[in-house]
Parts: structure tokens; sequence; C-alpha cells
């Protein structure tokens, strides 16, 4: 059974850092991409960042550039996002989710999520 | 960037009704169409991906069309359990987005 678990959420000041955490099991990790989702309280799903298998090719939202890094440890069959420079809108629900590509591309299993506030 | 317009935001219908949601895309994704349903409280789960094909486990009454610029979500007859939001997403090219999302409330 696929299983991610997302860990590290919390409340942070604006301008603060976080570090968010993914734990995957149940699937060969290293040969999966993986991304990053995010929901604001009351809005809709919003793509943050992909890390492809081996981590050689990232991707960003424009909305988080600079400021948030996405990486893997594959050792570890875990996922993580750095983000700095937090800003009250970054505010929101993060998912990470297994990126199934190929013949067909989707996102196919989710986490439960982790909630990030930031506010003073 | 691809934008994703979907329509209508929201729809009240009757458990049996046939409900339909629409994508637009701003630009050819081909096939490269998924659709997401999400409940208060969970994760999203996808439904369709590949434009039409059905994911595993999820019921038959879900069915998926189009390519290119405009893509359908079908539910053939609305179950009580099938009350949610759903939403399209284009894996055409980064960044990946979202449509707006369609709520489905009980008339």
């Amino acid at each position: 059974e696929v299983q991610l678990l997302e860990s590290g959420g919390g409340l942070v000041q604006p301008g603060g850092s976080l570090r968010l955490s993914c734990a995957a099991s149940g699937f060969t990790f290293n040969t999966y991409a993986m991304t990053w989702v995010r929901q604001a309280p009351g809005k809709g799903l919003e793509w943050v960042s992909t890390i492809r298998e081996g981590g050689g090719n990232t991707y960003y939202a424009d909305s988080v550039k600079g400021r948030f890094t996405i990486s893997r440890d594959d050792s570890r069959s875990t996922l993580y996002l750095q983000m700095s420079s937090l800003r009250a809108e970054d505010t929101a629900i993060y998912y990470c989710a297994q990126y199934q590509r190929g013949s067909s591309y989707f996102f196919a299993y989710w986490g439960q999520g982790s909630l990030v506030t930031v506010s003073s | 960037d691809i934008q994703l317009t979907q329509s209508p935001s929201f729809l009240s219908a009757s458990v049996g009704d046939r409900v339909t949601i629409a994508c637009r895309a701003s630009q050819d994704i081909s096939g490269h169409l998924a659709w997401y349903q999400e409940k208060p409280g969970k994760a999203p789960k996808v439904v369709i991906y590949s434009a039409f094909t059905l994911q595993s486990g999820v019921p038959s009454r879900f069915s998926g069309s189009g390519s290119g610029t405009e893509f359908t979500l079908t539910i053939s007859s609305l179950q009580p359990e099938d009350f949610a939001t759903y939403y399209c997403q284009q894996l055409k090219s980064y960044p990946l987005t979202f449509g707006g999302g369609t709520k489905v409330e009980i008339k």
C-alpha cells in the first residue's frame, strides 16, 4: 500500500523558514517523480514544485521560485520542501504526491497534507 | 503558462442526475489532462487521467472526454458520495496548472 506522510508544518513568522518532509512507502521511491501541491484556506489547488526521479530536474511555480527548494533523499525514501522568506500568502495545506509519468501523466497518490501558517 | 477554465464553478444537483463539468485549456494540451475529486478534510484523489482513462477503483459512472483544448467530466448518475469539488489539471507543460474547481452540492 502506497503511503505518503507529510511532516514539518506549523506556525512561522513572515520572513521565516520551514522545511517540510514527506516520508514515502509502498513503492520504489527512486523510480518516481514527486511533487508538492498546496491549497490556501478556502481556495483551490496550486501546483508548487516537482522533482524528477534522480533529482536532476526540478521545476517551480513562479510564486515560489527563488524562495522554495525541492529535494529528495532516495536512501530514506523522503521528499523535502525547504521554504524560506515565507509570506502570509504561503499559508496553506501542503500535499506531497507521487507523480506518475510515462505513458500517462497524473498525480497518483497524495499524502494527507501538512498545514503551514505564516503569521506574526 | 497554460490556463485552465472550469465551468460551472458551482453546481447544484440531485441524486441520480447526470452531471457534466467542462474544462477549457488556453492552448492545445493534447490528452494530458487529469480530473481530481476533493472532499472536505481529505486529500484529492484522481478519478480520470489522460483525458478519458478511469483510475482503478473509481466507479464506471465517471467518464472523461475531449482533447486539445476542450474537456469534460461526466457523472452519469450522481450518488451521495460524489458530492465534492472537482478539479481539472494539465500535465502538458510546466508550470503544471489546475482549474479553479467545480463544487457539486446537493440540491
